[in-house]
């Protein structure tokens, strides 16, 4: 069965600072990932996703992901954050075979940004 | 384009009631999918329909059941609602596999 862990549950970055978020998955093989963000009462926005091919993924807002085969990770990076980067962001799998068109959310990361 | 629409967008229901909720999905695309988001718990996946068949299921029981119109939007019922079953509710739709969901901004139900 697929997992993923996202070992932060918060996290706390200075306005302009780096950020990188964590994302583990456990899976028989390759599958399609993807990284979403939750602002507060709201539903969840794709941030990007790697399906195959190169690995550093650029996404939307500013954001990218490398993922790392040897590791199972799919870590998601900006280099500067602003202020309304701060919501609880989630890494998620799905299979590729044809019964697997199900979403596997991890546990999310909540971003506090500090002015 | 008209993203993903759920309605209504808060619900308030009396324990053993019962509780409907709405989803539209994207034009274009024929799989809807809905996750349960309570607190505490996370996303949990509920129901996934294509085509207006059931392809999965999540770990929930009976009384949280569906259906897919042939017009390809969806509802979600809960029966006999559980205070538990308070959460936020979440419909996603997508195009075919592997493409990622677009959610919509879900239904807070509350079960007093």
């Amino acid at each position: 069965a697929q997992s993923v862990t996202q070992p932060d549950i918060h996290i706390t970055v200075s306005e302009g600072a780096s950020l990188e978020l964590r994302c583990n998955y456990s899976y028989g093989a390759t599958p399609y990932l993807f990284w979403y963000v939750q602002s507060p009462g709201q539903g969840l926005q794709l941030l990007l996703k790697y399906f195959s091919g190169d690995t550093l993924v650029q996404g939307i807002k500013g954001f990218e992901a490398e993922f790392k085969r040897s590791q199972s990770s799919f870590n998601l990076r900006k280099p500067s954050v602003h202020w309304s980067d701060a919501a609880e962001y989630f890494c998620a799998v799905m299979g590729k075979e044809a019964a697997g068109n199900k979403l596997t959310f991890g546990g999310g990361t909540r971003v506090l940004v500090k002015p | 384009e008209a993203g993903v629409t759920q309605s209504p967008t808060h619900l308030i229901k009396t324990r053993g009631q019962q509780a409907t909720l709405r989803c539209s999905p994207i034009s274009g695309h024929t799989s809807v999918y809905w996750y349960q988001q309570a607190l505490g718990l996370g996303l949990q996946f509920l129901l996934w329909y294509d085509e207006g068949e059931e392809r999965n299921r999540g770990n929930f029981p009976p009384r949280f059941s569906g259906r897919q119109f042939p017009n390809y939007s969806s509802e979600l019922n809960v029966n006999a609602l559980e205070l538990e079953d308070s959460a936020l509710y979440l419909c996603a739709s997508s195009q075919k596999q592997g493409y990622g969901y677009t959610f919509g901004s879900g239904t807070r139900l509350t079960v007093v």
